[in-house]
């Protein structure tokens, strides 16, 4: 299916768990996005991407890990989850400029 | 630095009222501005985008905004509410056009009564 696909759509792991969110785009668009939604907060950049192989910090970085081996794929990896990153995650892609496509999100409980 | 502001996180209108949800910004050079609609377990869905080009922008399923730069301001706007317009509404502000440079606001839940 063309679009933009995330999975696991729901997952509640442990505290000290890592777990990896997966994106997968079909447009080939160069920039890949992933944010966190909290209530009161909006959403907030957790990393972005402008290509294969190059990966750039957001707003909220602390405690997540990236990689962009291929133009279409760009996993989320939460090495130790904690509490506080309880949240719905979405991933979004972008071909230039500032228009992007979202992605139906994660939402993860860390339990 | 840029920023957004949404006034009322929660609106409230009757079915085939106006709908008016506010969104003022900071940014130090000439803006980007978006609104962006979010259903129940969706992801956000671009309604409208304003990029230094007509100051009314119309989108998608009757919406548009006016970028007021006196009053640093971008206003979404219907005419009538229908019951399918009950969604999360975000505005966001770019001043760079880069993607990874929006800031988003934490977004205005419309409720529309019938």
């Amino acid at each position: 299916d063309a679009g933009i696909t995330q999975s696991p759509r729901y997952k509640i792991t442990e505290t000290g768990r890592q777990v990896t969110l997966m994106c997968h785009q079909t447009w080939s668009h160069s920039y890949m996005f992933w944010y966190r939604q909290d209530l009161g907060h909006g959403l907030r950049l957790i990393y972005y991407s402008a290509a294969a192989d190059i990966t750039d910090k957001g707003e909220v970085p602390d405690g997540y890990v990236v990689s962009r081996s291929k133009t279409e794929n760009f996993p989320l990896t939460l090495e130790s989850a904690t509490r506080s990153q309880t949240s719905v995650y979405f991933c979004a892609s972008s071909l230039v400029g500032p228009e992007a496509f979202f992605g139906q999100g994660t939402r993860l409980t860390v339990v | 630095a840029q920023s957004v502001t949404q006034l009322g996180s929660h609106v409230s209108v009757s079915e085939g009222a106006l709908v008016l949800l506010r969104c003022n910004y900071s940014s130090s050079v000439p803006p980007y501005l978006f609104w962006y609609v979010q259903y129940p377990n969706q992801g956000l869905q671009l309604l409208l985008k304003y990029t230094s080009a007509a100051t009314l922008v119309k989108g998608i399923n009757g919406f548009e905004a006016e970028f007021k730069k006196s009053e640093t301001s971008f206003h979404l706007t219907k005419p009538s509410a229908h019951m399918s317009d009950a969604a999360e509404y975000f505005c966001a502000v770019s001043d760079s056009g880069g993607y990874q440079k929006v800031t988003f606001g934490i977004g205005t839940k419309l409720q529309v009564i019938p």
